[in-house]
């Protein structure tokens, strides 16, 4: 079975700063790694993913994780911010073989940008 | 452009109701999930499928059921609504094949019991 932790609920930062959003989980097996984001009223939409390879993984919209085997975790980042990256965001986890792709997901960490 | 599509966006139904969430998608996708969303407990995994009648328990079924009669639909099931079962609901589907395993989910179905 696996788990994701997200170690934020909340994050308020200024426009134009720098973000990380911490993620980490736990797994026996080796897994998928995913960000989701949902802006108010919609549902998630996929950011990134780390399926295999480079443990840098970049995504839409300017957002980029790094993947820590050792460390178990998988953070995301955006060097600057803006106004409409205002979300909740979401770390998920999936292993492979026959999961079907099912999802474990993290408790969402709210980003508000503050003009 | 991919779509999930689901029925409907508010839903407001009494406790004891039998309720109906439909779900639809256009991708030809083997896999289809319903998740549960509340507020602090990320989304939770109600129920899911791999294939036409083919269903599996999440992580959360007591007092949900599923049906999936067509490839390109899903329907989760409250028997008996309750209050307790208040809550945003997301249907999402994706692909058995390795590099590509996106899932894709629907605008989701706020439900409320009253």
């Amino acid at each position: 079975a696996q788990s994701v932790t997200q170690l934020d609920s909340q994050v308020p930062v200024f426009e134009e700063a720098p973000v990380e959003l911490r993620c980490n989980y736990s797994s026996s097996v080796s897994v998928y790694l995913f960000w989701y984001v949902q802006y108010p009223n919609q549902g998630l939409q996929l950011l990134l993913k780390y399926l295999s390879g480079s443990t840098l993984v970049k995504g839409i919209n300017g957002f980029e994780a790094e993947f820590n085997k050792s460390q178990t975790s998988f953070h995301l980042r955006k060097p600057s911010v803006h106004i409409s990256d205002t979300a909740e965001y979401f770390c998920a986890v999936s292993a492979g073989g026959t999961s079907y792709g099912k999802l474990t997901f993290g408790q969402g960490t709210i980003l508000t940008v503050h003009p | 452009d991919v779509k999930v599509t689901q029925s409907s966006r508010y839903l407001v139904k009494r406790t004891g109701e039998k309720v109906f969430l439909e779900c639809v998608q256009d991708m030809d996708h083997e896999n289809m999930f319903w998740y549960r969303q509340d507020p602090g407990l990320g989304l939770r995994l109600i129920y899911f499928s791999y294939d036409v009648k083919m269903k599996e328990k999440g992580d959360i079924p007591e007092g949900y059921s599923v049906s999936r009669e067509k490839k390109e639909r899903f329907s989760l099931i409250l028997e008996s609504a309750s209050t307790n079962q208040t809550s945003m609901y997301l249907c999402a589907s994706s692909s058995h094949f390795r590099g590509n395993t996106e899932a894709f989910f629907g605008q989701g179905t706020r439900l409320t019991v009253v």
